[in-house]
């Protein structure tokens, strides 16, 4: 059964960069079927897509966060990591990893991790 | 504000049927982009319900369907029971921005009387 797991920071300062980690197990963060992805939600709001990753290195923002955002992948450690700069308390929000399957149509998130809950603030 | 609109807020009684309504536009479901639908149980992650308008992965009860038609999509729930209680999301694609991005309604929360 896959897995995926957050880890990182629970408290990041304003202005500072936010730096979270997903390590997959129970498959293979190489699968040529799959993107990775980051998704965040903000206490008590909705959904708000991040970004994606191929395990090749390909990377997808969105335009909103582009500027801020870098997603990077470590094959070797089958993880795959999310890098968000100049934070502010807006930033703060639970963080999932999420796989994503895609067809022509479009992509959706069939696993999620568990989620974690970093806050910014001094 | 979502690029996909849902209602906040629905509810039925045990037993009833319930349904969600996901509207979009001509840059994301009416540009025929397929909607996905979650759950969120209090407390927990997104879990995947319907993907590709109408699909139900392994293990979601056949109560649950979706639909879509035009530039909205709906998530239908019969036999409603009191686990079904939770907050449930559409997800689509939508290109009106360059590179497009993934999109998520605003989320409605199920009660269930």
């Amino acid at each position: 059964q896959l897995q995926l797991q957050e880890s990182g920071p629970g408290l990041v300062k304003p202005s500072e960069t936010l730096s979270l980690t997903c390590t997959v197990s129970g498959g293979s963060i190489s699968s040529s079927s799959y993107y990775w992805g980051w998704i965040r939600q903000p206490p008590g709001e909705g959904l708000e897509w991040i970004g994606s990753i191929y395990y090749r290195g390909s990377t997808y923002y969105n335009p909103s966060l582009k500027s801020r955002v870098t997603i990077s992948v470590d094959t070797s450690k089958n993880q795959f990591s999310l890098k968000l700069s100049s934070v502010t308390a807006a930033d703060t929000a639970v963080y999932y990893c999420a796989r994503r399957r895609l067809n022509s149509t479009g992509w959706w998130y069939d696993y999620w991790g568990q989620g974690t809950l970093v806050t910014v603030s001094s | 504000q979502s690029i996909l609109t849902q209602p906040p807020s629905v509810s039925g009684a045990p037993g009833q049927r319930v349904t969600i309504s996901c509207t979009g536009s001509s840059s994301n479901i009416g540009a025929g982009y397929d909607v996905h639908w979650y759950q969120q149980l209090p407390g927990t992650a997104p879990k995947l319900l319907i993907y590709g308008n109408s699909n139900r992965p392994s293990g979601v009860p056949d109560r649950f369907s979706g639909s879509k038609s035009g530039t909205s999509a709906s998530l239908a729930i019969t036999g409603l029971q009191a686990e079904d209680e939770a907050d449930y999301y559409c997800q689509s694609y939508d290109s009106s921005l360059s590179g497009g991005r993934g999109v998520f309604g605003g989320g409605t929360k199920l009660t269930v009387l």
